[in-house]
C-alpha cells in the first residue's frame, strides 16, 4: 500500500521568510508525484507533477524537487496569499488512483 | 486548462433524505471520475471510481448502496448520498485524471454536505 507522509503538519511564517515542506513516500515504481494547493472550502488546485528523481519544477515563489524517497516544496519569500494547505499525492503504479498525504497548512503573516 | 464543474457547492438536508452531487467536465471528456470525501483538517480519502458506461468501483469500507455513483455520459458523473445521516456530513470532491491534454488531476470545487 502506498504511504505518503507530509511534514510539518502546520507551518507559520513571517512574510518573506522562506521555508520548505516535506513529502516522503513509499511506492514501488513511482508514476507521478503531485503537489496541490487547497484553500478552505475549495477543491485542490494543481501545482506540479514530478516523475523522476532529480526533477525540479518552479512556479512563482514555489519550487518542487524530487528524490527517490521524498519531495520538497520550497516557498521562497512567501506572501500572505501563499497561506493554504499544501497536499502531496502519489499515483498508484497500477492505475490512476492517488494517495494523499495529510497536508501541511501554511500560514504567512504580514 | 481543464475544468470540472461541481454542484452544489453546499447543501443541507434532513436525516433520511437523499442528496445528489454532480460533476461535469467542461471542454473535455472524462471517461473516469474519482470521488473523494474529506473530513475537517484531514486529507482526501478516495471513495470510488466511476467509469463511463460501466459500474463504479468502490474502495474498501465504502457502502455502495449508500453512495450511488452514475457516470452516464463522458461529461457527467453523479454521486447520490442515500438515506443520509449526520455522520455522512463531509466535504465531497470529484476529480478527473490527467490525459494527453492535462498533466494534473483536475478537481471540482467540492460540495459541503451537512445532514441535520
Amino acid at each position: 500500500e502506498d504511504q505518503v507522509t507530509q511534514s510539518p503538519e502546520a507551518l507559520r511564517l513571517q512574510e518573506g521568510e522562506s521555508s520548505s515542506l516535506n513529502c516522503s513516500y513509499t511506492v514501488s515504481g513511482l508514476r507521478g508525484l503531485f503537489w496541490y494547493r487547497q484553500d478552505p472550502g475549495k477543491g485542490p488546485e494543481f501545482l506540479f507533477t514530478l516523475y523522476s528523481a532529480g526533477e525540479e519544477k518552479e512556479k512563482e515563489r514555489l519550487k518542487a524537487t524530487l528524490t527517490k524517497k521524498e519531495s520538497f516544496l520550497h516557498i521562497t519569500a512567501p506572501k500572505p496569499e501563499d497561506s493554504a494547505t499544501y497536499l502531496c499525492a502519489v499515483q498508484d503504479p497500477e492505475d490512476y488512483k492517488l494517495s494523499f498525504g495529510a497536508g501541511t497548512t501554511v500560514t504567512v503573516r504580514a | 486548462g481543464a475544468v470540472v464543474s461541481q454542484h452544489p457547492s453546499w447543501v443541507i438536508c434532513k436525516s433520511g433524505t437523499s442528496v445528489k452531487i454532480e460533476c461535469r467536465s467542461l471542454d473535455f471528456q472524462a471517461t473516469t471520475m474519482f470521488w473523494y470525501r474529506q473530513f475537517p483538517k484531514q486529507s482526501l480519502m478516495l471513495m470510488a471510481t466511476s467509469n463511463e458506461g460501466s459500474k463504479a468501483t468502490y474502495e474498501q469500507g465504502v457502502e455502495k448502496d449508500k453512495f450511488l455513483i452514475n457516470h452516464a455520459s463522458l461529461t457527467l458523473s453523479t454521486l447520490t448520498v442515500t438515506s443520509a445521516h449526520p455522520e455522512d456530513s463531509s466535504f465531497y470532491i470529484c476529480s478527473a485524471p490527467p490525459d494527453r491534454y492535462n498533466y494534473g488531476y483536475t478537481f471540482g470545487s467540492g460540495t459541503r454536505l451537512t445532514v441535520v
